[in-house]
Formats: C-alpha cells, sequence, structure tokens
C-alpha cells in the first residue's frame, strides 16, 4: 500500500535560519508526492508537487521539496523561515484510486522570533 | 476563480442525529474528494465522487454517504450519529483526469456531536 511517514511531530526553528520538514515514502509505481499546509482552523493549502522530471521542486510562499529517490525520501525545506510559516504540514502520496490522497501524521513547525 | 467552498463552517448534533454537509468545488472541476481529519486518526480518505458517480471509496463505515449533483456540488452524509464523528471533514476539488493533479481544499466543516 502506498504511504508515506513523517517522522517528527513537532519542528522548532528561529526565524531567519533554514528549515527541513521531513517526508519518507513507500510507493509502488510512479510517486506522486505533495504537500500541503494546514493554518488553525482552516483547510489544507496546496504548497508543492513531485511528479517527475526534476529532483528540486520549487513551490509557493518559498518553499521547495527534493526529491530523493534512494533514499525514498521528499523533504520540504525553506532557506530562511519566519513566524508566519508556523503551521502544520502534512506529506501526502497518491493512494489507490484515481484521486485518494494518504496523508502523513502531519509535522508541526514551530518558528520562534 | 473562487475556490473551493465549503457550508456550513460549524455543526453542533446530538447522538443519533445525522448530518448533511455541502462541498462546491471549484468550477471546471469534476471531482470531489472527501477527508475526515480528527487528532487521533489524522486525515482519512471517505470517498470521491466523478461525474455523479462514486468513483473510490475509504473504509468508513455506511452510515458515511454522498452524492454529487450534474453540477459538480456534492453533499455528505452522515446518519446515527455517534461521539467519534466529531471531526473536520474537508472536501477537495480538480479536474478528475490524472492521478498527478492537484487537489484543492475548501475550509472545512467542524462537527461536533454531543
Amino acid at each position: 500500500a502506498q504511504s508515506v511517514a513523517q517522522p517528527e511531530d513537532q519542528v522548532n526553528v528561529a526565524e531567519g535560519n533554514p528549515l527541513t520538514v521531513k517526508c519518507t515514502y513507500s510507493v509502488s509505481g510512479n510517486p506522486y508526492l505533495f504537500w500541503y499546509v494546514q493554518y488553525p482552523n482552516r483547510g489544507l493549502q496546496f504548497l508543492l508537487k513531485y511528479i517527475t522530471g526534476d529532483n528540486l521542486v520549487k513551490g509557493s510562499y518559498g518553499f521547495e521539496a527534493e526529491f530523493n529517490k534512494s533514499q525514498t525520501s521528499f523533504h520540504l525545506k525553506k532557506p530562511s523561515a519566519l513566524v508566519s510559516d508556523s503551521a502544520l504540514y502534512f506529506c501526502a502520496t497518491r493512494g489507490t484510486g484515481f484521486q485518494k490522497l494518504v496523508f502523513g501524521t502531519g509535522t508541526r513547525l514551530l518558528v520562534s522570533p | 476563480k473562487a475556490g473551493v467552498t465549503q457550508t456550513p463552517r460549524y455543526l453542533i448534533k446530538t447522538r443519533g442525529q445525522q448530518v448533511t454537509l455541502s462541498c462546491s468545488p471549484i468550477s471546471g472541476h469534476r471531482s470531489v474528494s472527501w477527508y475526515q481529519q480528527t487528532p487521533g486518526q489524522g486525515l482519512q480518505f471517505l470517498f470521491e465522487y466523478f461525474s455523479e458517480t462514486q468513483r473510490n471509496k475509504g473504509n468508513f463505515p455506511g452510515r458515511f454517504s454522498g452524492r454529487q449533483f450534474s453540477n459538480s456540488r456534492s453533499e455528505m452524509n452522515v446518519s446515527t450519529l455517534e461521539l467519534g464523528d466529531s471531526a473536520l471533514y474537508l472536501c477537495a476539488s480538480s479536474l478528475g483526469q490524472g492521478r498527478e493533479e492537484t487537489q484543492y481544499f475548501g475550509p472545512g466543516t467542524r462537527l461536533l456531536v454531543l
């Protein structure tokens, strides 16, 4: 079965420092991988996705993600964190069937001033 | 383009009642998927509708059902509510043509069952 894992429940980083939110995947076939962010009392906002091609994917709000096939990872990165980046981040992959998304457990990012 | 809209945003019900949630997808999107988000189980896929047909279903009891109308709007119904049904219910829309597509989510309906 397709799955993703987010090994960290919470990541703490100081404003201005680089941030990384980790995700590993277990997928048969082509890996379709997504990152979403959720702010309090809001739905999920799409950040970026990997379909095929370049291993470095650029997304919204200055975020990027690095696809690594040998390590089966798809880590989310940002060169300089903002306090406003504090939120819950979800990695996801396609499940069986057309549009089903299978989500990781989420990582809470806390950026301190 | 307007985003995905969900109504109502908040709902309080008592055990045994039923509830209907509504989702309007982005214009032109024909696929609507529903997800349940709880602190314990995380984000779980409920079902997906495409062109008024249920195309995929998650592992939820038959109390959870849905439908899609010809304008792609979708409703989700939960009958005989249980305390454990308290959750944030999210719907997402996409064109529905391929697995590489992005799903765009609405703000969710927060259901509290007392």
